[in-house]
């Protein structure tokens, strides 16, 4: 069955620079979630978009932005980039549906690593 | 106080074992609950949702209870494979999903 595809698996930037992480969720997916994972910590949820609109934000950072396009797919977009964005991004998506459901798991993706030196 | 808690252990355990695993939340809203594992440096797989009744799924049960605003994962007979990280996660709107921080299982030889 497909799965969540993040691109790129691996980025290496330099402080100041710009990041932009890629999200490719489950085909009929409509709901695609980020979260940023740093070492030893839990994911911390970062933003979701429901059907292409935002539909919930959490702890995202102003220099950060997100959007998702005509053809299901989100972007992660990472500026001025800091030491402590050096975490593992994973992107998630789940099945909502018209009518929303509360029990639709969050499937993952195999997440990015980003380190910022 | 963070709306997920759960003991981050580690939790040592010899094979064959049975061990089970708490997970508090604040938010009396939540609507639902799942259980996951996370190897290192992985992405979290689902292990499974929660239902209010209760659900098994092998060796493996969780249990809600709302009223005190807690989830339980169960392991029975626990293999060597089990060793990972379980992250509760709770949903507490339409969207957001909040995963605890995690606790840690070594099943021991």
């Amino acid at each position: 069955a497909a799965g969540v595809i993040q691109s790129p698996r691996h980025l290496i930037k330099e402080k100041r620079e710009t990041a932009t992480l890629k999200c490719y969720p489950i085909p009929r997916h409509d709901t695609v979630y980020w979260y940023q994972q740093g070492p030893g910590q839990d994911p911390q949820f970062l933003i979701s978009f429901y059907e292409k609109m935002q539909s919930d934000k959490g702890s995202i950072p102003d220099r950060f932005s997100a959007q998702q396009f005509s053809d299901y797919h989100s972007e992660l977009n990472m500026s001025s980039l800091e030491l402590g964005d050096s975490a593992l991004y994973f992107c998630a998506s789940s099945l909502a549906g018209t009518g929303g459901s509360y029990n639709s798991p969050l499937h993952f993706g195999n997440g990015t690593r980003l380190t910022v030196t | 106080r963070k709306e997920v808690e759960q003991d981050p252990g580690p939790f040592n355990v010899p094979e064959g074992a049975t061990v089970a695993f708490n997970c508090t939340y604040s938010n009396s809203a939540s609507q639902s609950f799942f259980w996951y594992r996370q190897d290192c440096r992985k992405e979290p797989k689902l292990l499974m949702s929660v239902y209010s009744s209760g659900n098994e799924d092998g060796r493996f049960t969780a249990q809600l209870n709302r009223a005190s605003q807690y989830i339980s994962l169960l392991i029975r007979d626990s293999k060597l494979s089990d060793s990972a990280t379980y992250l509760c996660a709770v949903r507490e709107g339409y969207q957001k999903v909040t995963f605890g921080t995690g606790t840690k299982l070594q099943v021991i030889p």
